[in-house]
């Protein structure tokens, strides 16, 4: 079965620093894997998807991630973070034949003035 | 387009009342998805329709949970009777195929409390 650990269920940057959520994926055959955000009392909106084309995916509002195979890992990152960035955020993964999205367990990004 | 709209958004009933969550999917998709979201096992996939037809509900947690998709335009997901354990947020999805590599669109789900 497929599944993603995301660790650090809650990460505080400042301002303009770095940001890098961590995800790394188990499963048995080539994975499709997801970025979600989800913003207070709102539903999730996708960020970014990988679906085995390039390993480095470019989505939405600056952030991007990388597909590492031999680390099994799918990492978020944005270089300066904002204000607005402020949510959390869920790693997906699923590789069946619909859209069984299996969801990790979300890191709350804080953003710091 | 308006997005996937769920009702209500909010819903507080009393254990052992019947609960219904509605949601109309985005025009045009054919795939629907109920999840439930709560603190303790996060994001799970209730129940999965591809052309208003239930594909995969390995993920209802027992009989008291019913879902069904009477047309491409509308489905609803009914607790009967509820217990407080149910309560969480409720999301439906849509999506254009289906397709593991397709984007799920999400509603803004209904938080469901039940006393």
């Amino acid at each position: 079965a497929q599944s993603v650990t995301q660790l650090g269920s809650h990460v505080s940057v400042s301002e303009g620093a770095l940001v890098l959520l961590r995800c790394n994926y188990s499963s048995s055959v080539p994975p499709y894997l997801f970025w979600y955000v989800q913003y207070p009392n709102q539903g999730l909106q996708l960020l970014l998807k990988y679906t085995s084309a390039a390993t480095l995916v470019k989505g939405i509002n600056g952030f991007e991630a990388e597909f590492k195979k031999s680390e099994t890992s799918f990492h978020l990152t944005k270089p300066s973070a904002h204000m607005s960035d402020a949510a959390e955020y869920f790693c997906a993964v699923t590789n069946t034949g619909f859209q069984k999205l299996v969801f990790g367990t979300g890191t709350r990004l804080l953003v710091s003035p | 387009d308006a997005g996937v709209i769920q009702s209500p958004r909010h819903e507080v009933t009393e254990m052992g009342q019947e609960v219904t969550l509605r949601c109309k999917p985005i025009s045009g998709h054919n795939s629907l998805f109920w999840y439930r979201q709560t603190m303790m096992r996060g994001l799970e996939l209730l129940i999965y329709f591809n052309n208003n037809v239930p594909i995969d509900d390995s993920g209802m947690p027992e009989d008291r949970f019913s879902a069904k998709m009477p047309n491409a335009s509308f489905s609803t997901l009914k607790i009967q009777p509820s217990e407080p354990r149910d309560s969480a947020v409720y999301f439906c999805a849509s999506s254009l195929g289906g397709q593991a590599n397709t984007e799920a669109f999400f509603g803004q789900g209904t938080r469901l409390t039940v006393v």
